[in-house]
């Protein structure tokens, strides 16, 4: 596609719940990246792909978040469990090779847990 | 490890006047730089990056960045502000395979 896509948008659950939040990189992009981005916080890292396997996985909070990547493609990223410390913006990125050419941002789903 | 420091949480500047947004980083090696912006409700938009050559990076909207290699700096800079750049802006140091961001600063220009 034209840009990254993540869907949904906004996702507001109640506390305990699992959710999966997709994002469609751009076509040809082989690495994709996801960060949590919290109110005066700034992004923080949580996984990179590099095709369908993650080399940097170090970033993810706890063993309730996982991630994956089918195809070279589609990712999702689910919180089991879900905690109110989740409530976050969770930006997906892809970029063509490694990260030094640049990475092109989604919009960003925003993860409300009540 | 790579890091990256902006000091400032918020920025304000007149319309028409010159805009610095500070950014400073540690990292091993030889330093890899970003800015990216982000509107309201936005994914972050890649504004310019410093790799090698020049110590002035021009990128989109007017923007410029400077990087001082011995004071370990990488500050945006616009000569004239617009109401419109209005926005949180991210600076970031690239690794080889992944960005460290800043926490962000909020640039509010003023009518």
């Amino acid at each position: 596609g034209a840009g990254v896509s993540q869907s949904p948008s906004n996702k507001v659950t109640e506390k305990g719940k699992d959710v999966e939040l997709r994002c469609d990189p751009i076509s040809g992009h082989t690495a994709l990246y996801w960060y949590r981005q919290s109110l005066g916080q700034g992004l923080e890292f949580l996984i990179y792909f590099q095709g369908n396997s993650a080399p940097d996985k170090s970033g993810l909070p706890s063993d309730r978040f996982s991630a994956e990547r089918t195809g070279g493609s589609v990712s999702t990223l689910t919180i089991q469990r879900t905690q109110q410390e989740d409530s976050a913006v969770y930006l997906c990125a892809s970029s063509l090779g490694q990260g030094l050419a640049g990475y092109t941002f989604g919009s960003g789903t925003r993860l409300t847990v009540v | 490890a790579q890091s990256v420091a902006q000091p400032e949480d918020q920025v304000n500047v007149a319309e028409g006047n010159p805009l610095t947004v500070k950014c400073t980083y540690s990292v091993s090696g030889n330093p890899y730089l970003f800015w990216y912006v982000q509107y309201p409700n936005r994914g972050l938009q890649f504004l310019l990056k410093y790799i090698t050559g020049d110590n002035l990076v021009k990128g989109s909207y007017g923007f410029e960045a400077e990087f001082n290699k011995s004071q370990t700096s990488f500050h945006l800079k616009k000569p004239s502000a617009l109401v419109s750049d209005s926005a949180l802006y991210f600076c970031a140091v690239g690794g080889y395979s992944t960005l460290t961001f800043g926490k962000g600063t909020m640039l509010l220009v003023s009518p």
